[in-house]
């Protein structure tokens, strides 16, 4: 069981570059979020995915695209990278138990625009 | 527009010590408020959350207060530790259907605690 894994752990872009960061949950999880942060802004999120074969958008969503492969899988592509873009970046996935939630976060994928 | 608002930014305890750490909103549709801490170099991890319908929750050393007239919540860290030193991280989420769906969390900006030995 290992929880929510994110690929890469690092990555420097150039402007214009593209890429996808890769995320993958072993728990059966429904939900799967995409968030991105920031020093001083805590977490906001970017995409989420409430079940396989649905996402919305969500704070901050402009220069991202999502897919939900599968139950498992949740992909953030950026298309044309930004030096804005550079940041810290987390998948977590999440199951409601009743009035409360399970929810794991993946270790994050640090990027960085030049 | 930061939908939850935290302070303060960074505090400093000494072992032993009670750390508390206040978050504000405004949206009266928000029904979930969990913390979350995270260490350096990892991604953040679910403490402990309240419904507004109580007014405190406690799990060992880590309570919540919850004032929903003021529409307020705060985390108390009784008998601070150097263990405890990391970033915490308040966050609200309203769920029409119940938490039978996605749902967004809206996370305050962060507060770095130190635990001093």
């Amino acid at each position: 069981n290992a929880g929510v894994t994110q690929t890469p752990k690092f990555q420097v872009l150039k402007t214009g570059q593209s890429m996808t960061l890769q995320c993958a949950q072993d728990m059966n999880h429904n939900s799967m979020y995409w968030y991105r942060q920031d020093p001083g802004m805590g977490l906001r999120l970017i995409y989420y995915s409430a079940s396989e074969g649905t996402t919305d958008k969500g704070e901050v969503p402009n220069g991202y695209n999502v897919s939900r492969l599968n139950k498992r899988e949740f992909s953030l592509r950026l298309e044309s990278a930004a030096p804005s873009q550079t940041s810290v970046y987390f998948c977590a996935s999440l199951r409601w138990q009743g009035s409360s939630y399970e929810q794991y976060f993946g270790p994050g994928t640090r990027l960085t625009v030049t | 527009q930061q939908q939850v608002k935290q302070s303060p930014q960074s505090l400093i305890v000494q072992k032993g010590g009670i750390s508390i750490i206040n978050c504000a909103y405004e949206n009266t549709a928000f029904d979930y408020f969990p913390w979350y801490q995270q260490f350096p170099g990892k991604g953040p991890a679910l403490l402990i959350a309240i419904r507004p319908d109580v007014s405190e929750k406690k799990e060992g050393r880590f309570t919540i207060s919850f004032n929903k007239s003021a529409k307020q919540f705060s985390l108390h860290i009784m008998d601070s530790q150097p263990g405890d030193s990391a970033t915490y991280f308040c966050a609200a989420s309203s769920d029409p259907l119940g938490g039978r769906t996605g749902n967004q969390f809206y996370f305050g900006t962060g507060t770095s605690l130190t635990v001093i030995p």
